[in-house]
């Protein structure tokens, strides 16, 4: 099983649109979690940190259930330029800095 | 400029041969991490290093080695490359402590190994 799963996608949908995408993660200790984005075949860049009370920024929405050990993002009213995979993100150590990646998921905002 | 940067960006070589793909960073960030992408299966950590006497295994470290020439640098080494090293090779550093361990990435390096 992979430590961090996500379902590829791709999505499509159109400008306007409200999309979700799920993250689960297998190692119960993880302690910080994040969302990054990658354009197509650019470096991944930080999206947001995701927060256990839930946290917002803009049009996207990032909650964490540790019972469940499942994140979420949610983007509002989608623009074309969101398009590209956003990868889940968890570390097990704050202290060593080291990051566990999804696969990513893919949205294609069609006009 | 870029505050990270990976040279070269694209590279073709052949089974055998000795590649050296190499990362700058201009933030001062004391950990410097080497990844390799791969579609259907995200970002795998090869080594990292907290400074430039700490160098640590990821979960596929082996046919790579790497080193730590300064804070600044970081270079990863495939000494005899093989057709499944064909990848997307990224750095990224962090700084210690920073509270949310956000990394920044270099730009990639894409290998084909023939």
């Amino acid at each position: 099983r992979k430590e961090v799963e996500q379902d590829p996608g791709p999505f499509n949908v159109p400008e306007g649109a409200t999309v979700a995408f799920n993250c689960t993660y297998s190692n119960s200790a993880s302690q910080s979690f994040f969302w990054y984005r990658q354009d197509c075949r650019k470096e991944p860049k930080l999206l947001m940190s995701v927060y256990s009370s839930g946290n917002e920024d803009g049009r996207f929405t990032a909650q964490l259930n540790r019972a469940s050990q499942y994140i979420s993002l949610l983007i509002r009213d989608s623009k074309l330029s969101d398009s590209a995979t956003y990868l889940c993100v968890v570390t097990i150590s704050s202290n060593t800095g080291k990051l566990i990646f999804g696969q990513g998921t893919t949205l294609q905002v069609k006009p | 400029d870029a505050d990270v940067t990976q040279t070269p960006r694209n590279r073709i070589t052949k089974t055998g041969k000795r590649i050296m793909l190499e990362c700058s960073q201009t933030k001062g960030h004391d950990r410097m991490y080497w990844y390799r992408q791969d579609p259907g299966l995200g970002l795998r950590l090869i080594y990292y290093s907290f400074d430039v006497k700490d160098i640590n295994k990821g979960e596929i470290s082996d046919g790579y080695s790497v080193s730590r020439q300064a804070q600044a640098k970081f270079s990863l080494s495939l000494e005899s490359a093989i057709p499944n090293q064909t990848a997307l090779y990224f750095c990224a550093t962090s700084r210690r402590g920073f509270a949310n361990n956000e990394q920044f990435f270099g730009p990639g390096t894409r290998l084909t190994v023939l």
